[in-house]
């Protein structure tokens, strides 16, 4: 059963440094997200794709913050000059269709510590 | 600006029981009504979901009841067993937008 994966799953850093994470989907889905969820809380959108094309941003996603995905398949989530308050769980998930009302199915996350 | 809201926050349920976890929203534009499951260090399974055209929806121990009127929808968990411990999230989406609720942590003591 390959379903999305992400890596790292946690990551460290210290305030001002740039951090990378990967997201790859179930193999075929043309979408792809990415949500960010702090403890006690439920997942918030930042961004969405359909195929490459990057076609929804969320306000939380400041300038700091760029997401890729090349060739429609994998993608990468950039934070810039880590802060604080970046701090938090970003999840990736994945669907096949077009309707909005198919299944999105979620990565297993990359925790985030920004000290 | 909340736009959909989940009651209780945490909810503790004998082996057996029932457990019911509402939630309301605001924008009737969304169409369509998941729910979700999360264990710790996991990412959310969707559990099992519903249209704004159905009143209920039911599989196996899961039954969903929708009310668009009032703008409100409940995960109904019958027969609640110890592996059913997690965090569960209601969710609202227009097109590709998931909107969750706060969370509700289930806990089913033996």
């Amino acid at each position: 059963d390959t379903g999305v994966s992400q890596n790292p799953r946690h990551k460290i850093t210290k305030r001002g440094q740039n951090v990378t994470f990967r997201c790859d989907p179930i193999s075929e889905h043309n979408r792809l997200y990415w949500y960010r969820q702090t403890l006690g809380q439920g997942p918030e959108f930042l961004t969405y794709f359909q195929n490459e094309a990057q076609l929804e941003k969320s306000r939380l996603l400041s300038d700091r913050f760029s997401a890729e995905r090349p060739k429609g398949s994998f993608s990468t989530l950039e934070i810039q000059r880590t802060e604080q308050g970046d701090s938090a769980m970003y999840l990736c998930a994945s669907s096949l269709g077009g309707s909005g009302q198919e299944t999105q199915y979620f990565g297993p996350g990359t925790r985030l510590l920004v000290l | 600006q909340q736009q959909v809201k989940q009651s209780p926050q945490s909810l503790i349920v004998q082996k057996g029981g029932i457990s019911i976890i509402n939630c309301a929203y605001e924008n009737t534009a969304f169409d369509y009504f998941p729910w979700y499951q999360q264990f710790p260090g996991k990412g959310p399974a969707l559990l099992i979901a519903i249209r704004p055209d159905v009143s209920e929806k039911k599989e196996g121990r899961f039954t969903i009841s929708f009310n668009k009127s009032a703008k409100q929808f409940s995960l109904h968990i019958m027969d609640s067993q110890p592996g059913d411990s997690a965090t569960y999230f209601c969710a609202a989406s227009k097109s590709y937008q998931l909107t969750f609720g706060k969370g509700t942590k289930l806990s089913v003591i033996p």
